[in-house]
């Protein structure tokens, strides 16, 4: 079955410090990743997707089909970048959404 | 141009009353979806519409949850006899759906349904 994994519910850092977001998914086929981020009483939106390959607000996300990962990356964090992560696997006409990890930069 | 809204922001009702909750997709969007947010359990697919097709329904928990979509636009998520399980934030989302896949899906706010 199609399942996405996001192992952490809770990941704190410092400002500045690298933050991984780790997301495993099982596909058996060609798998269409995304992330999607939810900020404080703001909507679900998309953050990036893996065929876009591009970096936004300083995110990467580099999928690994040898490990099935898409872990969500960035060098340096900032406090803004406090919220609610979601990995999703396209399956069909729907999304399948890990259970989010929920990132807090510190000052 | 005006994102996905959803109505009402908040509802808290009473266990075994009916609920019906509305999206308004983004204006042309032709693909709609429904996702139900628990607490420590993500987003769980409910039900997709496209276009004309028949929806998709394979998400939907019971046979107490239902959704209609009329006209290619509105949308109502109809759940009957509350439980206090469904307790969870609705969220619709839409998307252009174009060919060859994809496409964004641009979610709404959510409602917030409290089932006492």
């Amino acid at each position: 079955a199609q399942r996405v994994t996001q192992p952490e519910k809770l990941l704190s850092v410092f400002k500045g410090a690298p933050v991984e977001l780790k997301c495993n998914y099982s596909y058996s086929g060609s798998p269409e990743l995304f992330w999607y981020v939810q900020y404080s009483r703001q909507r679900l939106q998309l953050l990036l997707r893996h065929i876009s390959r591009e970096s936004i607000k300083g995110f990467t996300a580099d999928l690994n089909k040898g490990e099935t990962s898409f872990h969500l990356k960035k060098p340096f964090a900032q406090e803004e970048d406090s919220a609610m992560y979601y990995c999703a696997l396209r399956r069909g006409n729907k999304l399948v959404f890990g259970a989010g990890t929920i990132l807090r930069v510190k000052s | 141009g005006a994102g996905v809204s959803q109505s009402p922001s908040n509802k808290v009702t009473e266990k075994g009353k009916d609920v019906e909750l509305r999206c308004d997709p983004i204006s042309g969007h032709t693909a709609l979806y429904w996702y139900r947010q628990s607490l420590g359990q993500g987003l769980e697919f409910l039900i997709y519409f496209q276009g004309n097709s028949a929806p998709d329904k394979s998400g939907l928990p019971s046979d107490r949850f239902s959704a209609e979509r009329t006209g290619g636009s509105v949308s109502t998520l109809t759940i009957q006899r509350t439980q206090q399980e469904d307790s969870a934030v609705y969220l619709c989302a839409s998307s252009s759906n174009r060919a060859g896949g994809g496409d964004t899906q641009y979610f709404g706010p959510g409602t917030r349904l409290t089932v006492l």
